[in-house]
């Protein structure tokens, strides 16, 4: 059965700290692994990565994909209360697998 | 540009009574669609998707159902509903096989059922 497994399930932290979230999964047939954010309502898409060890980047937010050891991490640095949501990770098979994400909470 | 609307916002239904949710896709033609229910503190559980008119695929036994009667239309209903069935209700549309992978999700249908 394929499974997406997500670390921490919560996480405080103050302003301007840096988080590490980890997504580590097994699938049958990977294509592609998904990171949104999820606040109030529905998620957003931030990266998809299909590629091992090759870093996505917006602004204070990077992941990688490691595809030999099945985990990809989602990197936050210089925290902002505005960082605060559940963060889901999810793998293609098909259709998609979710985790059942990190909740962040960034605290002033 | 694409978007994706779901109808309605917020719904309370008492137990037994039926369920009828909506979701629109606009701006993209033949799109895959997806139900998703999230219960407090759980993950996103896939319900159903649909590649095509009249395409729909269950992924978890239960005593809801969907129907694609158009294209970029999607409905997630239920002829009498359970208390378990309350949880927040996504729906997400990704571009067909082949042409990407991304599923964009609706502003969501939060059900509570008592």
């Amino acid at each position: 059965e394929d499974k997406v497994v997500q670390s921490p399930l919560s996480l405080v932290v103050h302003e301007g700290d840096t988080v590490t979230l980890n997504c580590s999964y097994e699938v049958t047939n990977f294509r592609s692994l998904l990171w949104y954010k999820q606040e109030k309502k529905a998620p957003t898409f931030l990266f998809m990565l299909t590629s091992s060890g090759i870093e996505k980047k917006s602004g204070r937010l990077s992941s990688i994909l490691d595809k030999k050891e099945l985990f990809s991490i989602l990197n936050i640095t210089a925290t902002q209360t505005g960082d605060s949501a559940v963060y889901l990770c999810a793998v293609r098979d098909t259709p998609l697998v979710f985790g059942k994400g990190t909740r962040l909470s960034v605290i002033a | 540009s694409q978007t994706i609307h779901q109808w309605p916002a917020t719904l309370v239904q008492p137990v037994g009574s039926p369920l009828s949710l909506e979701c629109t896709v606009e701006g993209t033609s033949n799109p895959n669609l997806y139900w998703y229910r999230q219960a407090a503190g759980r993950g996103l559980q896939l319900l159903f998707y649909s590649v095509g008119i009249g395409q729909i695929s269950s992924e978890v036994p239960q005593n809801l159902s969907a129907s694609r009667p158009q294209d970029r239309q999607f409905i997630l209903s239920s002829k009498k509903l359970l208390l378990s069935d309350s949880g927040f209700y996504l729906c997400a549309w990704s571009r067909g096989a082949g042409r990407g992978e991304t599923q964009y999700f609706g502003p969501g249908t939060r059900l509570l059922v008592l």
